[in-house]
């Protein structure tokens, strides 16, 4: 079936720099997207998400950018830091699929001080 | 006040024994979930129920039994452990199905 493409990857990332993570996704069909980060030991905690009408979204320090022709994620962190250090999950939802929350493989990020 | 607790964090067991997790939120959300996340990190859907009833049931094995006595809790028994459900099982709710879900700390299970 189709799915949240994302490998768990590393991003280092030097401390107030700036990280994107990307998210590939094969389902035309969803509608709705969220990013999740995970820290060691700890259960995915909501970070921001996005409806297929938009392309962009912002939070506090944090951007979501939507491209629907390419079926591409990014979120973005806008000067990084330590505890920015977690794997992050972007993750697709369907309507026509069934409202099923599909996790892709998340990308560990490493914020060097 | 912790939203989304499970117990016990964590669970190590022998192969074939009967055991079960417990969740509970405080949230006042319609729909709870079960994910199995391996040791790849890869977070997978189990089973989900709106209202007490069952919504969601992936392909898992039916040693694997869901159970809600109410809307603030969803329950997770599992019969005649195998070493291969050694994983972490996170507990999840949401508003409504399809809404933002808000996850538990995970309950580690080793299977020996």
């Amino acid at each position: 079936g189709e799915n949240v493409g994302l490998h768990l990857p590393t991003l280092s990332v030097q401390e107030g720099d700036n990280s994107i993570i990307n998210c590939a996704y094969s389902n035309s069909a969803s509608d709705y997207f969220i990013w999740y980060k995970q820290e060691s030991g700890k259960g995915p905690q909501f970070i921001i998400d996005i409806r297929s009408n938009m392309d962009k979204r912002q939070g506090q320090r944090v951007t979501v950018l939507l491209n629907k022709t390419v079926k591409h994620l990014s979120l973005q962190i806008a000067a990084t830091q330590p505890g920015d250090s977690a794997v992050y999950f972007c993750a697709e939802n369907s309507r026509a699929a069934g409202n099923k929350l599909t996790f892709g493989g998340g990308t560990r990020v490493l914020v060097k001080p | 006040d912790t939203a989304v607790s499970q117990t016990p964090k964590y669970l190590v067991t022998q192969m074939g024994n009967d055991k079960s997790i417990k969740c509970e939120q405080n949230l006042g959300h319609d729909t709870m979930y079960w994910y199995k996340q391996d040791s790849k990190k890869f977070l997978k859907i189990m089973f989900s129920y709106n209202n007490k009833e069952l919504i969601i049931n992936e392909t898992v094995p039916n040693r694997f039994s869901p159970k809600s006595p109410d809307k603030a809790h969803l329950n997770l028994h599992i019969n005649s452990l195998e070493l291969g459900d050694s994983a972490v099982y996170f507990c999840a709710s949401s508003q409504d199905f399809g809404g933002v879900q808000f996850f538990g700390p995970g309950t580690r299970l080793t299977v020996l």
